[in-house]
């Protein structure tokens, strides 16, 4: 079975704050990619952390912790366009990306 | 419009025919990856190829599936003899080397009736 976990749906509301939560196992890792994907449409890339700590980019941030195996990403200020499924990857040491099922969000008016 | 190029968007064939879905990577990529996605589901990793060579295809089934990313042209992706449980939706992505960024193509949305 996959060793990458995410949930499966998350509802928020416009104009707030989410935190979409990641966790995975491996004894090689390159880096953890998240990527959005709308319905029907192509996965989109938003960030990748290789170093521990908080990437901030725009309304987006990701924060990983390479020693609990964690990751997040974070979503500010909430637009109904961001209703879309954000999948969470990590780069094994073959440099293969193993995916997660990915987290459908909804947001609400 | 330089991004990675899939081609058809859409696919149908009957059970037994066979499907090739192509893909141009971005410019400068050399590397291309093809994906599988089920509904409401992650992507599962096919097949890893550079120009001219498999560089992984631990994730493609073994029969019936074969890819190919010639010296000239695009990727393709190749089921034979197609089966119900071949519908999906098959992305391909590329990258300028394997450490960088993949970034992915629309899609091909495959149906077998």
């Amino acid at each position: 079975g996959q060793n990458i976990d995410q949930p499966t749906e998350m509802t928020a509301t416009e104009g707030a704050i989410v935190q979409i939560n990641c966790t995975y196992q491996t004894s090689g890792f390159n880096g953890l990619f998240w990527y959005q994907q709308h319905a029907g449409e192509a996965p989109t890339f938003l960030s990748y952390n290789v170093l521990d700590g908080l990437e901030e980019k725009g309304r987006f941030s990701s924060f990983l912790s390479r020693s609990k195996g964690y990751s997040y990403l974070l979503l500010k200020e909430l637009q109904m366009k961001d209703s879309a499924s954000y999948l969470c990857a990590y780069m094994d040491s073959n440099y293969q990306l193993i995916w997660g099922a990915g987290t459908k969000l909804i947001i609400k008016p | 419009n330089a991004g990675v190029t899939q081609n058809p968007r859409h696919l149908v064939r009957r059970r037994g025919q066979e499907a090739r879905l192509r893909c141009s990577p971005m410019k400068g990529h050399s590397h291309v990856y093809w994906y599988r996605q089920l509904p409401e589901e992650g992507l599962k990793f096919m097949v890893y190829l550079q120009k001219e060579n498999i560089i992984d295809e631990s994730g493609m089934p073994k029969e019936r599936f074969s890819a190919e990313f010639p010296k000239e042209g695009p990727s393709i992706l190749r089921i034979q003899q197609v089966v119900r449980g071949d519908s999906a939706a098959y992305f391909c992505a590329s990258s300028p080397s394997i450490e960088e960024t993949q970034h992915f193509g629309d899609g091909t949305r495959l149906s077998i009736l």
